[in-house]
């Protein structure tokens, strides 16, 4: 999984509890993301960070929070969670210079709020 | 933003045979087109990629072709194995800003022994 780590690997929360997912990457890429995968959907992008405090959002960031204070840590909160908020998280790294823009994913986090 | 669209949604084969599945994408301006196998439980690996000045590329059983006027780009796996079995993720990304994928709905290939 290219030096990539995500924490927990699994969550049961219930509605209204915050939840803070971990990725961790231990091969210096610029470029991190969060994406949720779900039935039906494929893997839709949240979140994506192309520095150290440098984040912006992608499709689907309505609930979602994101935080990147090292290069090699991306945390994606939920304030509060919600049932349609149930999904397997995945994070992705990707070098972000010119050529080499593959995303490389991590193990993924499978989040359940009751 | 950009749709990407794919087919079939489950495809079933015999060892041996050939697989092939198909993506369309809606903006002209993407221009990376990756493919990624997902087994049950971990997380999408590429196993191929293809960039709009190349037309077609190979790396032993996988081949990927790229049809840029037509917007839709294939992934051909010959000499199918049972480790084969997985679902498929096409993807297009348009190369602008941090390089955002755009993924299809993935196709579940089962290799029947």
């Amino acid at each position: 999984d290219a030096g990539i780590t995500q924490s927990p690997r699994h969550k049961v929360t219930e509605t209204g509890t915050p939840v803070t997912l971990r990725c961790h990457q231990t091969e210096n890429h610029r470029y991190m993301y969060w994406y949720r995968q779900d039935p039906g959907h494929g893997l839709r992008l949240i979140h994506y960070s192309y520095g150290v405090k440098d984040t912006d959002k992608g499709e689907v960031s309505d609930g979602y929070s994101v935080s990147r204070s090292k290069t090699e840590d991306f945390l994606l909160t939920l304030e509060s969670a919600t049932s349609s908020q149930t999904s397997v998280y995945f994070c992705a790294i990707s070098p972000g210079l010119a050529g080499t823009d593959t995303q490389y994913f991590g193990p993924g986090t499978r989040l359940t709020v009751l | 933003g950009e749709n990407v669209e794919q087919h079939p949604s489950t495809l079933s084969v015999q060892e041996g045979d050939s697989a092939v599945i198909k993506c369309t994408y809606s903006d002209s301006a993407s221009n990376y087109f990756p493919w990624y196998k997902q087994e049950l439980g971990k997380g999408p690996q590429l196993i191929i990629d293809i960039r709009s000045n190349v037309g077609e590329k190979k790396d032993q059983r996988i081949a990927v072709t790229l049809n840029k006027t037509a917007k839709h780009f294939s992934l051909h796996i010959t000499e199918t194995q049972p480790e084969d079995s997985a679902v498929y993720f096409c993807a297009a990304s348009p190369q602008t800003g941090a390089n955002n994928l755009f993924f299809g709905t993935g196709t579940r290939l089962t290799v029947i022994p």
